[in-house]
């Protein structure tokens, strides 16, 4: 069964900080991963998407890396802001069906 | 970007009652969908996935009895919860792959109060 954690479960830094959050799955049998954006009560922004055959993509101030054979990823935001602060989530999709396994999310928050 | 669009993004309910949330792939087709819930401060976890034209396939430890879907066309599914508990309170979130399914859509959610 595909497992997937997220380190740290909470992170508070200074504005203007870079920063990395840790995703890691147990099956490295994934068709693709992703990482999302999730306000308080609100929906799911999704930031960046990354194929099982790719090693990384970027957006802006952030960059997402996916290392498939040891299980892990990275998304690493650059020059932090107040407008940041979310909980992160990041998720496998075991098949190419879109079905996923979400991980246990990193709250972070950025302060002025 | 696929637009996903559910309804409502939230309800309060009384115990026993039924609710039903709406989840619309705006401008794609989708003959598959999947719902989710999230606890306070858990993650979220598959709920079910919806087949139009077939049955729903529930996760382990989701009473199908409970929690109705209904894929009614490519466009729409939909989630009852019935007879509803004050346990059941919690954000449903339901998800729509792309054409191709290379990329989940996601709904903005619907929160959930049983009282």
């Amino acid at each position: 069964k595909q497992e997937v954690t997220q380190i740290p479960a909470a992170l508070s830094v200074p504005e203007g900080e870079n920063l990395v959050l840790n995703c890691s799955f147990t099956d490295s049998a994934i068709y693709n991963l992703q990482w999302f954006r999730q306000d308080p009560g609100k929906g799911l922004t999704s930031l960046l998407l990354i194929q099982s055959s790719q090693r990384e993509q970027t957006s802006g101030r952030l960059n997402a890396s996916l290392d498939k054979s040891s299980g892990r990823s990275t998304l690493y935001i650059a020059a932090s802001q107040p407008g940041d602060s979310a909980t992160y989530l990041c998720a496998v999709s075991p098949t190419g069906f879109q079905k996923l396994v979400f991980g246990t999310g990193t709250r972070l928050l950025v302060s002025p | 970007g696929a637009v996903v669009s559910q309804h409502p993004s939230w309800v309060i309910c009384k115990s026993g009652t039924s609710v039903k949330i709406e989840c619309r792939s705006l401008d794609f087709q989708a003959t598959t969908m999947f719902w989710y819930r999230q606890f306070p401060k858990q993650s979220l976890m598959l709920m079910a996935t919806s087949n139009e034209g077939s049955k729903a396939t529930y996760e382990q430890g989701v009473e199908k009895d409970k929690f109705l879907i209904n894929h009614a066309s490519l466009t729409l599914s939909t989630l009852t919860v019935t007879s509803a508990h004050p346990e059941d309170s919690s954000f449903y979130i339901c998800s729509a792959p792309s054409t191709g399914n290379t990329e989940a859509f996601f709904g903005q959610g619907t929160r959930l109060t049983v009282v």
